[in-house]
């Protein structure tokens, strides 16, 4: 397998300007993750589904974030408009069932730059 | 409230040396508890888990023991190598909690 697949790997914008980070989770897993982590705040959950339904936005920052799976091999985590704070790299992971035993799989992470 | 708190970095070591990185946990049901290990430019991956006091997890020669009665979860190596360089992540999740509580990680280098 490959993997979780996430894309672009590294993103510059300006700040204004609208951010969409793409994931493409484990084929059959049916919860998916998206973190941010920063410095200052570590590692972050901002939001999670399962079955392509959202299940918990309460990590969401505000309303500039919003997040899609419209099926169950895509996600997306969409910032509009982006602001220099939301530099940080995201990561997506995903996992095949969510008993607290589980393992979470992450992909690489987009390292985003808002200037 | 649930949380992690890990020992802070950075850790230097020297090859073969012994390691130990702490992390303590509070939470309000039984967790299990994980240690992710995060190498340069990738995402994080599960090194080893614990999913009842007194559990020992292990991997790749770390171990870690759940110790309910100190509600820690120490990592441990007896001989660390150059590519165990990375950030090492304490985390826990709770029956019924569908999320992961990460600490704030522990940056390790190892110096040949």
């Amino acid at each position: 397998d490959a993997g979780v697949i996430q894309s672009p790997r590294h993103e510059v914008t300006e700040m204004g300007q609208e951010v969409t980070l793409r994931c493409k989770p484990i084929s059959g897993h049916d919860y998916l993750f998206w973190y941010r982590q920063t410095m200052m705040r570590g590692l972050e959950l901002l939001i999670y589904f399962n079955n392509n339904v959202p299940i918990d936005d309460s990590g969401m920052p505000e309303d500039r974030f919003s997040a899609k799976m419209p099926n169950a091999s895509f996600s997306t985590l969409k910032i509009q408009p982006s602001e220099p704070r939301d530099s940080a790299v995201y990561f997506c992971a995903s996992s095949l069932l969510l008993l607290n035993t589980d393992t979470q799989y992450f992909g690489p992470g987009t390292r985003l730059t808002v200037l | 409230g649930n949380s992690v708190t890990q020992m802070e970095g950075p850790v230097t070591l020297s090859e073969e040396a012994f390691l130990t990185i702490n992390c303590t946990y509070t939470a309000t049901g039984y967790p299990s508890l994980f240690w992710y290990v995060q190498y340069p430019g990738e995402g994080l991956q599960l090194l080893l888990k614990a999913t009842k006091a007194d559990d020992k997890g292990s991997n790749k020669g770390f171990e870690a023991t759940y110790r309910k009665e100190t509600t820690s979860f120490h990592l441990e190596k007896g001989s660390v190598q150059v590519s165990d360089s990375a950030v090492y992540f304490c985390a826990l999740s709770l029956q019924g909690a569908q999320k992961l509580v990460f600490g704030q990680g522990t940056r390790l280098t190892i110096n040949p």
